[in-house]
């Protein structure tokens, strides 16, 4: 059972559309982490988010941290193919050491 | 290393037979977990490990699994008697942080194994 729900599950756009992914639970979480993942490789780490309502830009993309840190979204501005991927939420509800992992938003963006 | 290797990168086994998977984790690091990946999905947390202690072993599917970490470094995961439904990527995770503290930056992944049941 997986704590972390994502919204939309597959997205395909063209090059240059906007997009939203959303990171959707009902525990509380202390801090939680976007990851991008390619085919044959594991998730690399994009940003970490720590305080309710934080928002952090990484050139195209904005993640915003819930004011109730229950949730998180993920924006891409202007998408390029290069943005193709799986895109994953991922942390642990406080006082455990289960790291979790969001169900998963597979974007697919064509040229 | 420099990064987290897994090995091997991909397996086939016959039903019914015993495998086991590698991890080398970044040298030092305290955390350690296992997950499982089915195609298109977010990783299922199967184990974690600080140190050569296993705190959380709750996610493993089954008594044929198994994980260890001797040594507090290398880690392997057995599966046992392999059944179609194990087929799957196994992924390892570390972190130079214990898990469950306040402040959590992430974990570098391997590459995972793609285990095949036939």
């Amino acid at each position: 059972t997986q704590l972390l729900e994502q919204s939309p599950q597959f997205l395909s756009i063209q090059e240059g559309e906007n997009l939203t992914v959303y990171c959707n639970s009902s525990s509380v979480f202390s801090s939680l982490q976007w990851y991008r993942q390619e085919p044959g490789e594991g998730p690399v780490l994009l940003v970490t988010v720590v305080t309710g309502g934080e928002v952090k830009k990484l050139k195209r993309l904005t993640f915003q941290f819930g004011d109730a840190r229950k949730d998180s979204s993920l924006h891409i501005t202007a998408a390029q193919p290069g943005d193709t991927g799986l895109y994953l939420c991922a942390g642990y509800t406080s006082g455990t050491y289960k790291y979790i992992f969001g169900t998963g938003t597979r974007l697919k963006v064509l040229a | 290393g420099a990064g987290v290797s897994q090995s091997p990168r991909y397996k086939v086994a016959k039903r019914g037979q015993d495998v086991a998977l590698r991890c080398d984790p970044i040298s030092g690091h305290v955390s350690l977990f296992w997950y499982q990946q089915a195609l298109g999905q977010g990783p299922e947390f199967l184990t974690y490990f600080q140190n050569e202690a296993q705190l959380d072993k709750s996610g493993l599917p089954s008594d044929r699994f198994f994980a260890e970490r001797p040594e507090g470094s290398v880690s392997t995961l057995k599966i046992q008697r392999t059944q179609q439904e194990d087929s799957a990527v196994y992924l390892c995770a570390s972190s130079s942080e214990p898990s469950g503290g306040f402040f959590n930056y992430g974990y570098t992944f391997g590459s995972g194994t793609r285990l095949t049941v036939v």
